[in-house]
């Protein structure tokens, strides 16, 4: 079945050190693949999305490629901040009737400074 | 500009209570769902919706009831509390349009704790 695979965390990391967080997949069709963020005590915030193949999305430094060959859509930035201390959720949008969510098991990310 | 609304955002249960988490939208999304939130393992959905009049089961559907007579509205069901129901529920939004190109809307959560 449909599935979203993603690097156990935490990950933590020094200030301005590069961040790759790794997501594979397994879909039927063509599905949309999104990551989202979410901050202590809140809810999850869309944070970059990509409809079709070599797609990139990209937002507030972060960026993500939509990879068919290799059913991956690896999250990179190349210069964390402690602000960016969250957890990530890599998630895919099925392209049967329900177009339904599935979800990542989430990686928490640390950064010191 | 409210986006997804979830009330209450704390709630203390006895074992065996009923209550019902709202969940209220205004951007019109056809698609709507619940999820519960525990450590380690990431979001499960309970229930799902494709719009108005129709709901349908996710992977933990057990003990919960869901509804939906309006586009807005999305309330959860809990039929008669259990502790392994203590949780964070979180309920999302989507619009569908027959294009899986739109993300989630989510609410804020609710914490709930069943003692």
């Amino acid at each position: 079945g449909d599935s979203v695979t993603q690097m156990e965390g935490p990950v933590t990391l020094s200030e301005e050190a590069f961040l790759t967080i790794n997501c594979t997949y397994t879909a039927t069709g063509y599905p949309s693949l999104f990551w989202y963020v979410q901050y202590p005590g809140e809810g999850l915030q869309l944070l970059l999305k990509a409809t079709k193949a070599d797609d990139k999305g990209s937002n507030k430094g972060f960026e993500a490629t939509y990879r068919k060959e290799t059913t991956s859509f690896h999250l990179e930035k190349g210069s964390v901040q402690v602000s960016d201390s969250a957890v990530y959720f890599c998630a895919l949008r099925i392209t049967s009737g329900t177009y339904k969510y599935i979800f990542g098991t989430g990686t928490r990310l640390k950064v010191l400074a | 500009n409210a986006g997804v609304t979830q009330t209450p955002k704390f709630q203390v249960l006895k074992t065996g209570q009923s209550m019902t988490l709202q969940c209220a939208q205004d951007m019109n999304h056809e698609y709507m769902s619940w999820y519960r939130q525990d450590p380690g393992m990431g979001l499960r959905l309970i229930h799902y919706s494709v719009g108005a009049g129709i709901t349908d089961q996710g992977e933990v559907p057990n003990g919960y009831n869901v509804s939906r007579s309006t586009t807005e509205d999305f309330p959860l069901r809990l039929l008669s509390a259990a502790p392994s129901q203590t949780s964070v529920y979180f309920c999302a939004s989507s619009s569908a349009q027959g294009t899986t190109n739109y993300g989630y809307t989510f609410g804020s959560g609710t914490r709930l704790t069943v003692v």
